[in-house]
């Protein structure tokens, strides 16, 4: 059982660039999570997906995309990197009952050169 | 909209004493839920505790406990008894209310740092 899982661990990316951040959980939840954690800041949403076939957007989307592809999995894409973007990506999933809690992957660091 | 701050950026303490990390929250729903979140150097984010509004009594979770006081929206987490490995960056959070994802707001965080 290996809860949510990240890859790749680290990026480096040119500005311009496109990359896709791949996040699964095998937890069987339902909802899932994108987030951004900024140096010396707390984690703000990016997009999340609350069932299977649903995506919407947080506070912070511009510049991204996400995929549902199943209840598994939920890529975040960046279609052409900004400096801006550079920062370490958390992906996390939660079951769907009111007070269950969110579980987070390991993160992702990207740097946009 | 819904806000969390946490107004110490950093903390000191020594090992074995009690720690208590501050959080506010503002919120004009009345269903609502706090987390916290350990964040340790290596990075990734550990779920400590949950305290949900309706909730009559604080919460608790073997060494860390939620001192949730409703009328001043704050919601503290208390750690007993503080180790070395307690060392790390902890964030509040708030649970947007309604149906749907339960989207979390999180704090700025407070890094807490154990004296030996």
């Amino acid at each position: 059982n290996a809860g949510v899982t990240q890859t790749p661990k680290f990026q480096v990316l040119k500005t311009g660039q496109s990359m896709t951040l791949q996040c699964a959980q095998d937890m069987n939840h339902n909802s899932m999570y994108w987030y951004r954690q900024d140096p010396g800041m707390g984690l703000r949403l990016i997009y999340y997906s609350a069932s299977e076939g649903t995506t919407d957007k947080g506070e912070v989307p511009n510049g991204y995309n996400v995929s549902r592809l199943n209840k598994r999995e939920f890529s975040l894409r960046l279609e052409s990197a900004a400096p801006s973007q550079t920062s370490v990506y958390f992906c996390a999933s939660r079951r769907g009952v009111a007070t269950d809690t969110q579980y987070f992957g390991p993160g992702t660091r990207l740097t946009v050169l | 909209a819904q806000k969390i701050t946490q107004t110490q950026p950093g903390m000191f303490v020594q090992e074995k004493e009690a720690v208590t990390l501050d959080c506010t929250y503002d919120t004009s729903d009345p269903s609502y839920g706090l987390f916290w979140y350990k964040q340790p150097s290596s990075g990734e984010m550990i779920f400590l505790i949950y305290q949900g509004s309706y909730d009559q009594q604080n919460a608790t979770e073997g060494r860390y406990s939620l001192n949730f006081q409703k009328a001043r929206k704050s919601a503290n987490l208390v750690i007993s008894a503080s180790q070395l490995g307690d060392s790390a960056m902890y964030f509040c959070a708030m649970r947007e209310s309604g149906r749907g994802a339960q989207k979390l707001v999180f704090g700025q965080g407070t890094r807490l740092t154990i004296n030996p």
